[in-house]
């Protein structure tokens, strides 16, 4: 298969609480990325980190990344009900042509 | 500006007919990718074009094809269509520098449905 992995496959939390999804990729990268999508429609950029970065913040968003392991994370904090959607990373290798994307995380916060 | 446009977003097909998707990218974005969104295997990478020109295809067989205009516009064709081609089909424009970070913008998406 072309794709990483992620975990978990689904997540449910209450709102306030923080999210954390994780990715493994098989590659060799130029960076990883995040997007999320929100049912079925297309999917929205969230945050990049280079392959020379290991942490990245935006917003309540915080990325890390382990190149020598080939994973990563997203850490969702104070999550609320308009976070529900799936998140998936996305791997952009170093060739620079190809971006390919993980299962996905479902994530549902509960109001 | 004006985000990805993909046409059309809805279509009905038979086994054994053919489609033909369209994509047209953000404004000054060159480089297109289609991928297939299914329930089962998630988002699946099928091909990419920069200036026309296809740099990258994935693990599809030859049915599914595609092509760039010097517009940048994009079409996708899946022939001798199969039940399993039902998915949401997603294009996604870039400016595709390979020096750059190459962020996708995404369409809404083409849903394919076969009978």
């Amino acid at each position: 298969s072309q794709q990483g992995e992620e975990d978990p496959q689904a997540l449910s939390i209450q709102e306030g609480e923080n999210a954390t999804m994780n990715c493994s990729y098989k590659t060799s990268i130029n960076n990883l990325q995040w997007y999320r999508q929100n049912s079925g429609r297309g999917l929205v950029h969230l945050i990049l980190i280079r392959s020379n970065e290991r942490e990245k913040h935006s917003g309540r968003l915080r990325v890390t990344l382990d190149t020598s392991k080939k994973s990563s994370s997203l850490l969702i904090t104070a999550s609320r009900a308009a976070d529900t959607a799936s998140y998936f990373c996305a791997s952009l290798n170093t060739g620079g042509f190809k971006t390919i994307f993980g299962a996905g995380t479902r994530l549902f916060v509960k109001a | 500006k004006a985000g990805v446009t993909q046409t059309p977003r809805y279509l009905i097909k038979t086994r054994g007919q053919q489609v033909t998707l369209s994509c047209s990218p953000i404004s000054g974005h060159r480089s297109v990718s289609w991928y297939q969104q299914t329930p089962g295997q998630g988002l699946q990478f099928l091909f990419e074009y920069f200036s026309e020109t296809q740099r990258n295809k994935g693990n599809f067989p030859g049915r599914f094809s595609g092509r760039q205009f010097s517009n940048s516009r994009s079409e996708m064709n899946v022939s001798t269509l199969e039940l399993g081609d039902s998915a949401l089909y997603l294009c996604a424009s870039s400016n595709g520098q390979t020096s750059g970070a190459n962020v996708l913008t995404f369409g809404a998406g083409s849903r394919l449905t076969v009978l």
